[in-house]
């Protein structure tokens, strides 16, 4: 596609629930990253993929929260349990080669709200 | 752990005034930085970056940032701004060493005023 893609773009979810937030980046690109931003803030790091890698997922704040990526391309971030604190937009974004000081493209978001 | 200060959370501009957005970073290594844009109902994207070399980097649509080593600033600037400007900015920074993660400022909402 054109651009990072993520789904759902808005998720409602209730407290307790378990969550899957899907990110297809940019065909071909090697890098990934998911990021968590609050309200009135700026995102804060998730986790980083190389191709199917897991290289670094020191961001994730708790052991409620995986991220996958089996192929190397598609990436799934899910949140088990969900908390209220869980609420926030959760970004995904790519780069094309290893060197993520190349520019990062990222989607638009989804949304998740727990009630 | 590095940290980014933006410290104007929300600045509001008539039309071909001049805007500098305040960026300070804490890290005690060689780091890159960036300024990254949101306009409204769109997706985050680059506006600018510095990695070494002159400490004045110019970026699209007119803005510049200036990397002042011994004050940890890199503050975003435009000459006169337009009302299409009308954004979120993020500050962010990232370590040469480390540079798979990106830390982000919490943003400054600019509203530019036809």
């Amino acid at each position: 596609g054109a651009g990072v893609s993520q789904s759902p773009r808005y998720k409602v979810a209730k407290r307790g629930q378990d969550v899957a937030l899907r990110c297809d980046p940019i065909s071909g690109h090697v890098s990934l990253f998911w990021y968590q931003q609050a309200l009135g803030q700026g995102p804060e790091f998730l986790t980083y993929f190389q191709n199917e890698a897991q290289l670094d997922k020191s961001g994730l704040p708790s052991d409620r929260f995986f991220a996958e990526r089996p192929e190397g391309s598609v990436s799934t971030l899910k949140i088990q349990r969900t908390q209220q604190e869980d609420s926030a937009v959760y970004l995904c974004a790519s780069s094309l080669r290893r060197d993520p000081n190349e520019k990062l493209f990222f989607g638009s978001g989804t949304q998740l709200s727990v009630l | 752990a590095q940290s980014v200060s933006q410290h104007n959370h929300h600045v509001i501009l008539s039309e071909a005034a001049s805007l500098e957005l305040g960026c300070n970073y804490s890290y005690g290594g060689t780091v890159n930085l960036f300024w990254y844009v949101q306009y409204p109902g769109q997706h985050l994207q680059l506006l600018l970056k510095y990695f070494s070399g002159d400490p004045l980097v110019k970026g699209i649509k007119g803005f510049e940032a200036e990397f002042i080593k011994s004050k940890f600033s890199f503050n975003l600037r435009k000459p006169s701004v337009q009302w299409s400007d009308t954004a979120e900015y993020f500050c962010a920074v990232n370590s040469k060493y480390n540079f798979n993660k990106f830390y982000f400022g919490s943003g400054t909402k600019l509203n530019v005023k036809p």
